[in-house]
């Protein structure tokens, strides 16, 4: 299994807290990503990062952001959470953009925002 | 806009028996397609990747199938075992950032 690690698992916060989720790698992959999954929705990319401080916004990037500060960390922050925003979050990475980008994923967070 | 679709939305099937699950995409320029497994709470295991150029992937009982031109692909599991339930995903690259996700396909293998 890669080495990817999400820290909280779980999590159950209010409505207007800050909160920040942790995604930890051993792999040395440059590409990481942050995805969640809802019931109906499947799995949907928030942002990614290719490299250390380059990140992008996915599909539904609206209430997060992302920090990559080192290969190995990337944060997803929710500034101020909604009830929206009660979800499983999904972290992955992959080391080769195109073609050959196999994703690997972490065991993700469950999040409730009350 | 790529949509993926994934037929049937559940499975179940006595043990030892062969099967197909089946991944649909609207949109035939794509990277990659890749198939997951996903067991209940947890995250998501890569089982095969396809690039644009190959038309299979082969591992274990596992054999996965893609034809780009009528947008679909198949993953055939051979003799089935109670371990392979889980849900199955499909996931196509159309990108250089977006990776679009099926809805997955819920298999239940019965001893």
């Amino acid at each position: 299994d890669a080495g990817i690690t999400q820290s909280p698992r779980h999590k159950v916060t209010e409505t207007g807290t800050p909160v920040t989720l942790r995604c930890h790698q051993t792999e040395n992959h440059r590409y990481m990503y942050w995805y969640r999954q809802d019931p109906g929705h499947g799995l949907r990319l928030i942002h990614y990062s290719y490299g250390v401080k380059d990140t992008d916004k996915g599909e539904v990037s609206d209430g997060y952001s992302v920090s990559r500060s080192k290969t190995e960390d990337f944060l997803l922050t929710l500034e101020s959470a909604t009830s929206s925003q009660t979800s499983v979050y999904f972290c992955a990475i992959s080391d080769r953009a195109g073609g050959d980008n196999e994703q690997f994923f972490g065991p993700g967070t469950r999040l409730t925002v009350l | 806009k790529q949509e993926v679709t994934q037929i049937p939305a559940a499975l179940s099937v006595p043990e030892g028996e062969n099967l197909v699950l089946n991944c649909s995409f609207t949109d035939s320029a794509i990277y990659n397609l890749q198939w997951f497994r996903q067991d209940p709470g947890k995250g998501l295991t890569s089982l095969l990747l396809i690039q644009s150029s190959q038309r299979e992937q082969t591992s274990g009982r596992l054999n996965a199938s893609l034809d780009k031109s009528s947008g679909r692909s198949t993953l055939y599991i051979a003799a089935s075992q109670p371990g392979d339930s889980a849900t199955y995903l499909c996931a196509v690259k159309t990108s250089y950032d977006k990776v679009i996700f099926g809805p997955g396909t819920s298999l239940s293998v019965i001893p």
